[in-house]
């Protein structure tokens, strides 16, 4: 079955780096294009990004545009997300989401990682 | 595009049916002819999960109480008889147009 387990997250001074990866099983990932979505309980959902599956097609949010960037490894099955810049605001559980086709609409979500940015 | 759902906070009795809207503020017909309209559930604890696509379409292993209808700006989910299983935040969400956005959420609870 479709698993997608995210890793990375943890507590994180201000403008700090972390990178967020998500291990995928159970589907052919070089053929599915992929999202990175984060939830707070303050702003409830919030998608950041797309990468289509051959990685030429990438989409950032206005909000984090210049400080993520989505990425993937096709030959290990890996979606990546790096962050730079980290503010408070960017506290959040973020989610590493399948797109079913194309790259429009999502179907299977990952259990999701908690980031903490504070000094 | 802003999704704006309603209610915000839907009490149902076991057994009754129960309905959330979705309002986009520009029509979510993509120029491939498609709408790309789904609807989310979150259980408590647990990441959102898949219910409806493209407006009426029933995602794998989703129960047959749930459908969905609408067209343009308006969207419906309904819920033909409340279980125990569907407490949570149901959300709308549009994937027409970059960014992908949701609604705010809509809870449903047990009364």
């Amino acid at each position: 079955q479709v698993q997608l387990v995210e890793s990375g997250g943890g507590v994180v001074q201000p403008a700090r780096f972390l990178r967020l990866s998500c291990d995928t099983s159970g589907f052919t990932f070089r053929s599915h294009a992929m999202h990175w979505v984060r939830q707070t309980p303050g702003r409830g959902l919030e998608w950041l990004a797309v990468i289509s599956h051959d990685e030429n097609k990438r989409y950032h949010a206005d909000s984090v545009n210049g400080r993520f960037t989505i990425s993937r490894d096709n030959s290990k099955n890996r979606l990546y997300l790096q962050m730079a810049g980290l503010r408070p605001e960017d506290s959040a559980v973020y989610y590493c989401v399948r797109a079913p086709s194309g790259l429009a609409a999502v179907d299977f979500w990952g259990p999701g990682t908690l980031v903490t940015v504070t000094s | 595009i802003v999704m704006t759902q309603t209610p915000l906070s839907l009490p149902v009795t076991v057994g009754q049916p129960a309905s959330i809207s979705c309002k986009s503020s520009q029509s979510l017909v993509h120029s491939d002819g498609n709408t790309y309209l789904s609807w989310l559930q979150q259980r408590p604890g647990q990441p959102p999960r898949l219910l409806i696509y493209e407006i009426s379409k029933e995602f794998s292993e989703v129960p047959d109480r749930f459908s969905g209808s609408g067209a343009g700006t308006e969207f419906t989910l309904k819920i033909s008889r409340v279980e125990t299983e569907d407490v949570g935040v149901y959300y709308c969400m549009q994937a027409t147009q970059f960014p992908i956005t949701f609604g705010q959420g809509t809870r449903l609870e047990i009364k």
